[in-house]
């Protein structure tokens, strides 16, 4: 069973430009979510999406914004970059069902900007 | 206050040997789940255990075991037999109000753990 696939695995963006990050989830997983790890920071949550409703959101600007479409994918779009937002941008999928569904995670983005 | 704490920046281990990593947590929610994931330097989030706030025995997944104390809510992770490639960072992550569906994970800062020959 194919894992969580992020694309693209690297990026180079410079301030100002917007960004877009894609994700498919693992088969079945209809619950995405987004993190954002930097080291001063850590891991962050960013938000969840599930049945392309947005059902949970962290503590991040209005820059940053996502969607998931009928399939389960997901995108993540940050606009008028910043370079506090390079980062490692992960994507986790999960099953519903009983709580004790671990999220699975992709490889990750690796965004910088310049 | 943080609500996932891992005080341990580091550790080294010799092969074979055990190691706990530590990870205490605070939340007021009845119904919360801990999860420890393992991150290699090539940047992939590998689950490894789990255990929920109303699992009456700890929880153990091949090398892996929990040693869960909710009244002191510390969750520490225990490898056996430690191997080279259990060389890694350690992240202890708790989900709060499993009966709402909602999927999201707070981390702690993690744990570097270096296993030696």
């Amino acid at each position: 069973k194919a894992g969580v696939t992020q694309t693209p695995r690297y990026l180079i963006k410079t301030r100002g430009q917007q960004v877009t990050l894609s994700c498919s989830p693992i088969s079945g997983h209809r619950s995405v979510s987004w993190y954002q790890q930097t080291p001063g920071q850590g891991l962050q949550f960013l938000f969840e999406y599930f049945s392309e409703t947005q059902r949970n959101k962290g503590n991040f600007p209005g820059r940053f914004s996502g969607r998931q479409f009928s399939n389960s994918r997901s995108e993540m779009n940050v606009s008028t970059l910043e370079l506090g937002d390079s980062a490692l941008y992960l994507c986790a999928s999960s099953l519903e069902g009983t709580y004790n569904q671990p999220q699975h995670f992709g490889d990750g983005t690796r965004l910088s900007i310049l | 206050a943080q609500k996932i704490t891992q005080t341990q920046p580091g550790m080294f281990v010799q092969e074979k040997e055990a190691v706990t990593l530590d990870c205490t947590y605070d939340t007021s929610d009845p119904s919360y789940g801990l999860f420890w994931y393992k991150q290699p330097s090539s940047g992939e989030m590998i689950f490894l255990i789990y255990q929920g706030s109303y699992d009456q025995q700890n929880a153990t997944e091949g090398r892996y075991s929990l040693n869960f104390q909710k009244a002191r809510k510390s969750a520490n992770l225990v490898i056996s037999a430690s191997q080279l490639g259990d060389s890694a960072m350690y992240f202890c992550a708790m989900r709060e109000g499993l009966d709402t569906g909602r999927r999201a994970l707070t981390f702690g800062s993690g744990t570097r753990l270096q296993v030696q020959p």
